[in-house]
C-alpha cells in the first residue's frame, strides 16, 4: 500500500524566508508524486509533479521539489516566501498504472508573517 | 479552456436525505474521480469513473454511488445522509494513466444537519 506522511501540520515563516515543507512516501514501486496547494474555501491547485523524468522538479509560483529515492522524500521548497503563499499544502502519491488514484497526506498549513 | 466545474457550490441537507452532486471535467479529459475532504483533513478517494464505469473505489459504503455520462460529466449520489457526511466534496478530472495529474474543481460544501 502506498502512503504519504507530511511532517508538521503547521509551518510558520517570515516573508522572504526559505520555505521547506516535508513529505515522505512509502511505495513498493517507483511512484508518481504531486504537490497541491489549497487556498481557503477553494479546491486544490497542482503545484508540481514528479514522474521520473528528473529528480528536481520545478513548479508554479517559484516552488520546486526534489525526489530522493534513498530517503523516500519529496520535500517542497521555495527560496523566498511571499504573503500570498499562505495556504494549505498537500503531498500526494499516485496509485495504479492505468486507473490511478491519489493518496494524500494530512496537509501542512503554511503561515507567512510580515 | 474551462477547467473542472462543480455544482452546487453549497448544500444543506437533513439526516436521512439523499443528495446529488455534479461535475463537468476539464476539456479533453476522460476520467473523473471524486474525493471527500473533511474539515482539517486531506482528501480521501471515493471512486473513479472511466468510460462510464466505476474503475476504482475507496473505502466508502454503498450509500455512495456515482455515474459517468457519455460526455464524461459525472454525478456523485449519497443516500441516507449522516452527520459525518458533512465535508467538501471534490471532483477531479484527468486522462487515464497514473502519470497524469488530476485537476480539481472548486468543490461542493455539503452540510448535514
Amino acid at each position: 500500500a502506498q502512503s504519504v506522511t507530511q511532517l508538521g501540520s503547521h509551518v510558520s515563516v517570515s516573508e522572504g524566508a526559505l520555505v521547506l515543507l516535508r513529505c515522505n512516501y512509502s511505495s513498493s514501486v517507483p511512484p508518481y508524486l504531486f504537490w497541491y496547494v489549497q487556498y481557503p474555501n477553494q479546491g486544490l491547485q497542482l503545484l508540481l509533479k514528479y514522474t521520473s523524468a528528473a529528480t528536481l522538479v520545478k513548479g508554479i509560483n517559484g516552488f520546486e521539489a526534489e525526489f530522493k529515492k534513498s530517503e523516500t522524500s519529496f520535500h517542497l521548497t521555495k527560496p523566498s516566501a511571499h504573503m500570498s503563499d499562505a495556504a494549505e499544502y498537500f503531498c500526494a502519491v499516485s496509485r495504479g498504472l492505468r486507473y490511478s488514484t491519489l493518496t494524500f497526506g494530512k496537509g501542512t498549513m503554511l503561515l507567512v508573517s510580515p | 479552456d474551462a477547467g473542472v466545474t462543480q455544482s452546487p457550490t453549497h448544500l444543506i441537507k437533513t439526516r436521512g436525505q439523499q443528495v446529488t452532486l455534479r461535475c463537468s471535467p476539464k476539456s479533453g479529459h476522460d476520467t473523473v474521480s471524486w474525493y471527500q475532504q473533511a474539515l482539517g483533513q486531506g482528501p480521501q478517494f471515493i471512486f473513479q469513473y472511466y468510460e462510464e464505469e466505476e474503475r476504482q473505489r475507496g473505502n466508502f459504503p454503498d450509500r455512495f454511488s456515482g455515474h459517468q455520462f457519455p460526455n464524461y460529466s459525472s454525478e456523485l449520489n449519497v443516500n441516507a445522509l449522516w452527520l459525518g457526511d458533512s465535508a467538501l466534496y471534490l471532483c477531479a478530472s484527468s486522462l487515464v494513466g497514473g502519470q497524469h495529474e488530476q485537476y480539481f474543481g472548486p468543490g461542493t460544501r455539503l452540510t448535514v444537519t
